[in-house]
């Protein structure tokens, strides 16, 4: 089946640093992926969602400036944490949708830990 | 935001048993789909339903959709110990993906 990777799985980084996070549709072609943080216990949230070759669209309340999305090729999208704070860890989760279909098939998360 | 909420929160039970989860959600649906989640994974489609549709089977797995409550179900029956995840129901409207509070069940062995 479809599969999607994202790497690191787990990153710890200095306040103040960036990080980047990468998602990448592995056997097929994504023409939008969604970028998702969540909590420990809690539910998904939205960050904001990319189109192949446009710019991304971010949910209220999350900083595009903050949170710079790439989504360069029909199998990558990148997510990067610039000026990263502690309170900016958590866990980041990539999905992606095919050209055709209503199936999204999702990363397996990435731990970011801000210290 | 949030879409839906799901209750309940937390269910435990006995291996074996049946477990329910249930899903409202606020605004008008193009389908929706129920995952899975490990701890600290990511998440496994289960099953997508569409607004037509008033019920699917999948193995174990009885989804329920009641567009007119704007609420859905998930059943697991008979179920086992790796059974234990969190689960979420999730939308689709406007092309967008947005899950519920999700339901954290334990099956105790």
């Amino acid at each position: 089946g479809a599969v999607v990777s994202q790497h690191p799985s787990r990153v710890i980084c200095k306040s103040g640093t960036s990080v980047k996070i990468e998602c990448r549709s592995l056997d097929f072609q994504a023409t939008t992926m969604f970028w998702y943080r969540q909590f420990p216990k809690q539910s998904l949230m939205l960050m904001a969602t990319s189109n192949e070759g446009s710019k991304a669209t971010y949910e209220q309340g999350v900083e595009k400036d903050k949170f710079l999305i790439n989504h360069a090729s029909l199998t990558l999208s990148t997510l990067t944490v610039t000026s990263a704070h502690p309170e900016d860890s958590s866990f980041y989760i990539c999905s992606a949708r095919g050209t055709s279909g209503n199936t999204i098939y999702f990363g397996e998360g990435s731990w970011l830990t801000v210290v | 935001s949030q879409q839906g909420e799901e209750d309940p929160q937390a269910l435990s039970i006995q291996e074996g048993e049946n477990a329910t989860m249930n899903c409202s959600y606020k605004t008008s649906i193009n389908n929706l789909q129920w995952y899975r989640q490990n701890s600290g994974r990511g998440l496994v489609h289960l099953i997508l339903i569409r607004s037509n549709e008033r019920e699917k089977h999948s193995g174990r797995l009885r989804v329920t959709l009641d567009t007119s409550k704007k609420s859905s179900s998930l059943l697991i029956t008979a179920s086992r110990a790796a059974d234990t995840a969190s689960y979420f129901c999730a939308t689709v409207g406007n092309e967008k993906l947005t899950f519920g509070t999700g339901t954290r069940l334990t099956i105790i062995p």
